[in-house]
C-alpha cells in the first residue's frame, strides 16, 4: 500500500517563529489533507489539497503531486498551534477512500 | 451545523466482551469511514460504507465488523475485545458523490475512547 512519511518527528518552536512540515508519499494520490490534533483527539481539517497552494491566514499549504510531497507552512505560531499534524492521503488506485496517515509532527510553541 | 457525531464518548469493557460503536455524519453525507488510532500512532483505516455498501476494509481481523444505515449513520461492532483494541475510534464521513470535486475530503467526529481491562 501507499506509504506516508512525515518530518520532522518533533519541533519545538519559540512563538512567533515560523515553520515547515512535509509529508512525502510513495504513489499517486487523488486526495491529501492536513490535519490538527487537539490535546482531546479532535482531528481539526486544515487543507484538502490533492495539488496545488492554498491559503488560510497563518497557514498554507503546497502540494507538488508530480513529485509526491507536501509542505504545510505555519508563520507567527502561537501556544495554541501546539498539538500533531498529521498528513493523510488516498491512493488513487485503491478504489476507496481510506485514508492512510503518516505518524506525525508533534509541535509544542513554547512562549 | 452539527459536524459529525460519535457516542459514547468513553467506555470501559473487558477482555472478552463486545462492543458497539455509533457514528453519524454531517447532513448530505453519504459515505462513513471508521479509523482505529493507539497511542502514539496515527489513525488506521478499518472500514469505509456508501450508501450501505462496503466500499473498503483495512487490515483488521473479522472480530471487527461495520454497517451502514438508511439514514446513512453507521455502527462498528467488535467482537471477543483485547487488551489491544483499546484505542480512540474515529468515525469520518465525506459526500461520497462521484465525480465531485472534494467528494472524497473527509470530516472526522470527536471519537470514541474504548478502554479495555
Amino acid at each position: 500500500g501507499i506509504q506516508v512519511e512525515q518530518s520532522p518527528p518533533d519541533l519545538i518552536l519559540q512563538e512567533g517563529a515560523n515553520s515547515t512540515l512535509r509529508c512525502n508519499f510513495s504513489d499517486s494520490v487523488n486526495n491529501l489533507q492536513w490535519f490538527h490534533q487537539n490535546p482531546w483527539g479532535q482531528l481539526i481539517n486544515l487543507f484538502y489539497i490533492p495539488s496545488g497552494t492554498k491559503q488560510n491566514g497563518r497557514l498554507s499549504a503546497t502540494t507538488v503531486a508530480t513529485e509526491r510531497y507536501s509542505l504545510l507552512y505555519i508563520s507567527s505560531s502561537q501556544t495554541t498551534d501546539s498539538g500533531v499534524y498529521f498528513c493523510a492521503v488516498s491512493d488513487a488506485g485503491a478504489g476507496s477512500y481510506q485514508l492512510t496517515f503518516g505518524k506525525g509532527t508533534k509541535l509544542s510553541v513554547i512562549p | 451545523d452539527a459536524g459529525v457525531t460519535q457516542s459514547p464518548t468513553h467506555l470501559i469493557k473487558t477482555r472478552g466482551q463486545h462492543v458497539t460503536l455509533r457514528c453519524s455524519p454531517i447532513s448530505g453525507h453519504k459515505s462513513v469511514s471508521w479509523y482505529q488510532q493507539v497511542l502514539g500512532q496515527g489513525p488506521q483505516f478499518i472500514f469505509q460504507y456508501y450508501e450501505k455498501e462496503e466500499r473498503g476494509r483495512g487490515n483488521f481481523p473479522d472480530r471487527f465488523s461495520a454497517r451502514q444505515f438508511p439514514n446513512y449513520s453507521s455502527e462498528l461492532n467488535v467482537n471477543a475485545l483485547l487488551l489491544g483494541d483499546s484505542a480512540l475510534y474515529l468515525c469520518a464521513s465525506s459526500t461520497g458523490l462521484a465525480g465531485e470535486f472534494g467528494s472524497n475530503e473527509q470530516f472526522f467526529g470527536p471519537g470514541t475512547r474504548l478502554t479495555v481491562l
